[in-house]
């Protein structure tokens, strides 16, 4: 299963509402979380299950979609959320990653 | 708190191997299945393997498949990676993660240790 990102890069304001977007090769139910990567450090899960939002994660961040089509939104940008993005399905072996979004100011 | 510690990586020839370990702390290892996750200078995340809480079932990769044999000693808390026939495609940092988030029969990777860095080069 390949999981297609878009889009690749994206620059944005703080405040500014952003959507990024995952589509699978095949369904894959709700097996779908999503990552936060910042330069330097081990990704932090914010999603998962497409769309529960992981313990201690800012409730501008939500996630929502099922079979293909996911989107990652936050709703009012932050300074500390410019980093790039990763979702990873778990539907069946091996569980791939996107290729990752880089959200920029 | 969940601490995952990397160690084991370094500079390797092409055709080499490397035993990676990870040492868990703070959970009860022994309930969660365990993965590791690597990442090449500069590009995305790439799902290794895993293994089973009691380590009976394993899984991999494609790129690693017959190469690579995840396993771990609950007794001791830990987590392993042997590599073998090493590729320079397989330089990468290589992370350690616990799935301990669970839900809808699926274990998320929640808890990541800091990685180690694997070189292949000749």
């Amino acid at each position: 299963i390949q999981l297609t990102q878009s889009p690749s890069s994206l620059s944005a304001s703080v405040g500014d509402r952003v959507t990024i977007t995952c589509r699978a090769s095949q369904g894959i139910s709700s097996y779908l979380a999503w990552y936060q990567q910042k330069p330097g450090k081990a990704p932090d899960l914010l999603i998962y299950a497409a769309s529960i939002l992981q313990s201690g994660v800012p409730s501008r961040f939500s996630g929502s979609g099922s079979g293909t089509d996911f989107t990652l939104t936050i709703s009012s940008l932050q300074p500390e959320d410019f980093a790039t993005y990763y979702c990873q399905h778990l539907d069946s072996y091996p569980f791939t990653f996107g290729q990752g979004t880089r959200l920029e100011i | 708190e969940v601490q995952l510690v990397e160690s084991g990586g370094g500079l390797v020839q092409p055709g080499g191997s490397l035993r990676l370990s990870c040492a868990a702390s703070g959970f009860i290892f022994s309930n969660y299945w365990m993965d590791w996750v690597r990442q090449a200078p500069g590009k995305g995340l790439e799902w290794v393997a895993n293994i089973r809480p009691d380590g009976s079932d394993k899984y991999y990769g494609d790129s690693v498949m017959g190469r690579f044999t995840v396993s771990r000693d609950n007794a001791k808390n830990s987590l392993y990676l042997q590599m073998n026939s090493l590729r320079v495609e397989d330089t990468a940092v290589y992370y350690c993660v616990a799935a301990i988030t669970f839900t809808g029969r699926r274990a998320y990777l929640d808890s990541w240790g800091q990685g180690t860095l694997v070189t292949v080069s000749s």
